[in-house]
């Protein structure tokens, strides 16, 4: 089983559309999480960082369920530059503090 | 303020031939890492730096690499001999102190090909 498991997409939106994304995690004691975007031949950039609580940052909410080890990043009201790959990233599993795994990713294109 | 840079962008090389990566990370970034991307597979781990020093290199795939540190400073990560699968992109990142904000801030990568 792969540490960190994301739908594998890809995802074709109009604009203004909904869009999910869900990924599962095996290490239980794995401590942060976050989600990263990664455009077309670029690095990838921390979009937010995922707490128990939940979270949001204007059209973006990003959730945690560690009991389910489930993370979920919606966007709402998507926009052409949404377009990118969404990373399901977790830190510090496998007994490294600072070490991420990154799930394979999950691409969202997003038309006008 | 300077992202993470690295050198070079694109790297064509031949099966058994050496490959030097260089990394110079965000300024008075302790931390640095090296990923690997594969072509079809997820961004992977290889080390981690705190300052000079190796804290863990458990991601490295064997022994033709051989990353440094001297000084905590920029980084090399050195691909000797170069086999036809070592062909990705990697990645350097670098972050903060422990007591500091601990974003990985990723540099562009360099794209190796080995032929």
């Amino acid at each position: 089983r792969k540490e960190v498991e994301q739908d594998p997409g890809p995802f074709n939106v109009p604009e203004g559309a909904t869009v999910a994304f869900n990924c599962t995690y095996s290490n239980s004691a794995s401590q942060s999480f976050f989600w990263y975007r990664q455009d077309c031949r670029k690095e990838p950039k921390l979009l937010m960082s995922v707490y128990s609580s939940g979270n949001e940052d204007g059209r973006f909410t990003a959730q945690l369920n560690r009991a389910s080890q489930y993370i979920s990043l919606l966007i709402r009201d998507s926009k052409l530059s949404d377009s990118a790959t969404y990373l399901c990233v977790v830190e510090g599993s496998g007994g490294s503090n600072y070490k991420l795994t990154f799930g394979k990713g999950t691409l969202l294109t997003v038309n006008p | 303020e300077a992202g993470v840079t690295q050198f070079p962008s694109h790297s064509v090389i031949e099966k058994g031939q050496t490959v030097t990566l260089r990394c110079d990370p965000i300024s008075g970034h302790d931390n640095l890492y090296w990923y690997r991307r594969v072509m079809g597979k997820e961004i992977k781990f290889l080390l981690h730096f705190v300052k000079e020093s190796k804290q863990d290199e458990s991601g490295m795939p064997n022994n033709r690499f051989l990353a440094e540190r001297t000084g905590g400073t920029y980084s090399t990560l050195k691909v000797q001999p170069a086999e036809l699968e070592d062909s990705g992109v990697y990645f350097c990142a670098s972050s903060l102190p422990t007591w500091g904000d601990e974003t990985q801030y990723f540099g562009p990568g360099t794209r190796l090909l080995v032929l």
